[in-house]
């Protein structure tokens, strides 16, 4: 089983509509969680940190569960410029600090 | 943010020959960075992390002897891939942590390595 698994999508949505994605992960001392995007061929970028019982910031908010090991974003009023591949990231300290990468999941907002 | 910085952006180069490549942080300095890889249509993978003045840590299935890591200070670390072949030719992406944000990870722009 993948440390972080997300819905593998590809998923294509209208403009303006809502869409959600969901990950999962299996470290259960895993001490914060992101969701960075990465558009094609560029680097990841951080999109929102999740911290606690999740955050909002602007149209999107971002839910964590840790009882179900279980995270969501969720996009409000899907803009063209949404259009990338969301990457659900875990965050361990362990003996060497890393981030644990979803394999991502695609989304393409059509006009 | 932080900035960090990659070089080349890309590199398409003969199998056997060795490829380097740069990471810097321009306005920190990083305490540790990582490198990863991508090959299409699959996650960044951690090949490896790197504290500056020590060994670097290799994850398991990387090749240290083929992946060479330097982070001689804390503001550059460099990947030199030796004796480069088609299957090594992927997205090497290095990150760098400050150490004060919130764990968060600076994302260099990327190196697309092209092995012929």
């Amino acid at each position: 089983r993948k440390e972080v698994e997300q819905d593998p999508g590809p998923f294509n949505v209208p403009e303006g509509a809502t869409v959600a994605f969901n990950c999962t992960y299996s470290n259960s001392a895993s001490q914060s969680f992101f969701w960075y995007r990465q558009d094609c061929r560029k680097e990841p970028k951080l999109l929102m940190s999740v911290y606690s019982s999740g955050n909002e910031d602007g149209r999107f908010t971002a839910q964590l569960n840790r009882a179900s090991q279980y995270i969501s974003l969720l996009i409000r009023d899907s803009k063209l410029s949404d259009s990338a591949t969301y990457l659900c990231v875990s965050y361990f300290s362990g003996s060497a600090r890393q981030l644990t990468f979803g394999s991502g999941t695609q989304l393409t907002v059509l006009p | 943010g932080a900035v960090v910085s990659q070089h080349p952006s890309w590199v398409i180069c003969k199998s056997g020959t060795s490829v380097k490549i740069e990471c810097r942080s321009l306005d920190f300095q990083a305490t540790t960075m990582f490198w990863y890889r991508q090959f299409p249509k699959q996650s960044l993978m951690l090949m490896a992390t790197s504290n500056e003045g020590s060994k670097a840590t290799y994850e398991q299935g990387v090749e240290k002897d083929k992946f060479l890591i330097n982070h001689a200070s804390l503001t550059l670390s460099t990947l030199t891939v030796t004796s480069a072949h088609p299957e090594d030719s992927s997205f090497y992406i290095c990150s760098a942590m400050a150490g004060t944000k919130n764990n968060e990870q600076f994302f260099g722009p990327g190196t697309r390595l092209t092995v012929l």
